[in-house]
């Protein structure tokens, strides 16, 4: 079975500082990796997804993660961060279950708070 | 646009009521979920359909009950709510492949008590 953990469920930074959120994943199969964003009182969307490929995937809003196989890490970055990237963020991993089709499984989440 | 909407946003009920989610897709996705989300556990799977008339139990099952009788639609109903089943659900839609994202709805706070 597929699961990711988030490491830290609240991280804390200043406008203009370098983001770092973490997520590890647990994946007897090559995972499908996804970062989303959650904003106040609305649905999760979607931030970037890591299939194959470059292991260095850009999303939207400047954010970019990184996949490395050795450490089972894909941790989400975005250089500069800015007030209105403070949100919730989730990890998911994607895995096949029976019938050959594939549902993700999320992290807890980790809730960004940007100071100004 | 696609979209995938759910109603009602806010509900209240009362312990024992019987209460139904409704949640309605427009991506023509064969793939549909349900979650809840609380506080230091993410988002939890409920249930989830492949398909028309398949409907499979996620992690967080008991007291949930869902019908997949078309591809757009999958009515989340608690037979008997619960205080502890106050809760945020999210439905969400994907099509079901290992590279596809999940598309979310706008959730429902619901509250039992």
């Amino acid at each position: 079975a597929q699961s990711v953990t988030q490491l830290g469920s609240h991280v804390s930074v200043s406008e203009g500082a370098l983001v770092l959120l973490r997520c590890n994943y647990s994946s007897s199969v090559p995972p499908y990796l996804f970062w989303y964003v959650q904003y106040p009182n609305q649905g999760l969307q979607l931030l970037l997804k890591y299939t194959t490929g470059a292991t260095l995937v850009k999303g939207i809003n400047g954010f970019e993660a990184e996949f490395k196989k050795s450490e089972t890490s894909f941790h989400l970055t975005k250089p500069s961060a800015h007030m209105s990237d403070a949100a919730e963020y989730f990890c998911a991993v994607s895995g096949p279950l029976s019938g050959g089709s594939y549902i993700p499984t999320f992290g807890r989440g980790t809730s960004l708070i940007v100071h100004p | 646009d696609a979209e995938i909407t759910q109603s009602p946003r806010h509900k209240i009920t009362e312990t024992g009521r019987q209460v139904t989610l409704a949640c309605h897709q427009t991506w023509n996705h064969n793939n549909m979920f349900w979650y809840r989300q609380d506080l230091g556990h993410g988002l939890r799977l409920i249930h989830y359909s492949y398909g028309v008339q398949d409907t499979n139990k996620g992690e967080v099952s008991d007291g949930y009950s869902v019908s997949r009788s078309n591809t757009e639609d999958l009515p989340l109903t608690l037979e008997s709510a619960a205080s502890s089943q106050t809760s945020v659900y999210f439905c969400a839609s994907s099509e079901g492949t290992e590279n596809t994202e999940a598309f979310f709805g706008q959730g429902t706070r619901l509250t039992v008590v």
